[in-house]
């Protein structure tokens, strides 16, 4: 089936500090989306992307649908402490939303 | 108010015991899902309904057996529990069956413990 790979797998950076972390997959997506998960909690949903190429930003955070529709990558810049968790991208292809493998993220102060 | 439920929050059981989890979202969507997230963190889906109706079901055992009272709950009832079933599973729910426009919306979560 399909699998979506993110890499890094986990990243410790210093407040202040921008991050880049992407997704790519063997299979193309219609759509794209990034999704945040604190501990004890669901995924909550951060970023949406529906056209190849489109560049969308939320705050300090901005993400790509790559040009092949089979990649995204999420940028955030001047990270602060609560940027703590985990950030899964998600590919959606007819009614079903595919996960990947997850970025952890641990911001030291 | 809590967009999508979940209870309860933690369940701890023994092997070969049935269970129940239930979920319920007030958002008005149409399209309520399980997904299973195991201890590597990994999210799979498991089930789909649209408006009480089944549109996905991935090669999950009988055992589990999701139940549609009306587009607005969707429980998950497992039989005979194994170790392996331990994880955390997950209801979401999104505005139609193509989550389109803002994704899906997650619940809290109901961490299963099976011993």
């Amino acid at each position: 089936g399909q699998q979506l790979n993110q890499s890094p797998q986990s990243m410790f950076i210093q407040e202040g500090e921008d991050v880049s972390m992407n997704c790519t997959s063997s299979s193309i997506f219609n759509t794209w989306l990034w999704y945040k998960q604190d501990p004890g909690e669901g995924p909550v949903l951060l970023i949406a992307l529906y056209k190849a190429g489109e560049l969308t930003s939320n705050g300090r955070l901005t993400a790509q649908f790559g040009i092949t529709r089979k990649d995204s990558f999420l940028n955030i810049s001047a990270s602060i402490p609560s940027d703590v968790g985990i950030y899964f991208c998600a590919g959606r292809v007819f009614q079903k939303l595919v996960f990947g493998t997850g970025t952890r993220l641990l911001v030291s102060p | 108010d809590t967009a999508v439920s979940q209870t309860p929050k933690y369940l701890v059981t023994q092997m070969g015991n049935d269970k129940s989890i239930k979920c319920e979202q007030n958002l008005g969507h149409d399209t309520m899902y399980w997904y299973k997230q195991d201890s590597k963190k990994f999210l799979k889906i498991m089930f789909s309904y649209n408006n009480k109706e089944l549109i996905i079901n991935e090669t999950v055992p009988n055992r589990f057996s999701p139940k549609s009272p009306d587009k607005a709950h969707l429980n998950l009832h497992i039989n005979s529990l194994e170790l392996g079933d331990s994880a955390v599973y997950f209801c979401a729910s999104s505005q139609d069956w193509a989550g389109s426009n803002y994704g899906y919306t997650f619940g809290s979560g109901t961490r299963l413990t099976v011993v």
